[in-house]
């Protein structure tokens, strides 16, 4: 089974300051990788993913992951964050089987003006 | 288009009582998921439905819960005899197909609160 680790459970960033919000995952033979963002009192909604090839993804809002396999990680950055981008921030993975995605505990993500 | 929609939004009910929720999945959707996302567990997946069928029924918390999905649409979770534990809110996602290439969307979710 995949296990999944959000190192912070809180990153206070100033507005228009870069972030990079961790995630390692256990090693598998063959990973799906995912970052979803929650909103107050909304659902989930996918930022990226990666599943296989060029190891940058680019998601919605200016956000992008790097796969590394080596180190096991899956970091998500923003070069300049905004007031709206406070939000909960949930890294998950799957191996891959049409079954359900583990997550991480959550990254709250706190912009400061 | 309409999303993921959940009934009810809130639900209090009293410790012992059953209570039953409701997900309604992206028309045209065949794979359904349910989630729970609690404080002290974070998020959880529950069961995935392709079709009416349920593979994999070992992530339910406990044999309280259960889960059925009828006509391929609409997916019922039924908790009995809740426990204070049970609170936490229940997700609902659905995708295109099973498998991971298929983006899951969410849910607002039913929040629980056992009392």
């Amino acid at each position: 089974a995949q296990s999944v680790t959000q190192l912070d459970s809180q990153v206070p960033v100033f507005e228009e300051a870069p972030v990079e919000l961790r995630c390692n995952y256990s090693s598998s033979v063959s990973v799906y990788l995912f970052w979803y963002v929650q909103y107050p009192n909304q659902g989930l909604q996918l930022l990226l993913k990666y599943l296989s090839g060029s190891t940058l993804v680019k998601g919605i809002n200016g956000f992008e992951a790097e796969f590394n396999k080596s180190q096991t990680s899956f970091h998500l950055r923003k070069p300049s964050v905004h007031i709206s981008d406070t939000a909960e921030y949930f890294c998950a993975a799957s191996g891959g089987g049409a079954d359900g995605l583990t997550f991480g505990k959550g990254t709250h993500l706190i912009i400061q003006p | 288009g309409a999303g993921v929609s959940q009934s009810p939004s809130n639900k209090v009910t009293e410790k012992g009582k059953d209570v039953e929720l409701r997900c309604d999945p992206i028309s045209g959707h065949t794979a359904l998921y349910w989630y729970r996302q609690s404080l002290g567990q974070g998020l959880e997946f529950l069961i995935y439905f392709q079709g009416n069928s349920a593979p994999d029924k070992s992530g339910l918390p406990s044999d309280r819960f259960s889960a059925e999905r009828t006509g391929g649409s609409v997916s019922t979770l039924t908790i009995q005899r809740t426990q204070q534990e049970d609170s936490a809110v229940y997700l609902c996602a659905s995708s295109l197909e099973g498998g991971q290439i298929y983006e899951q969307y969410f849910g607002p979710g039913t929040r629980l609160t056992v009392t």
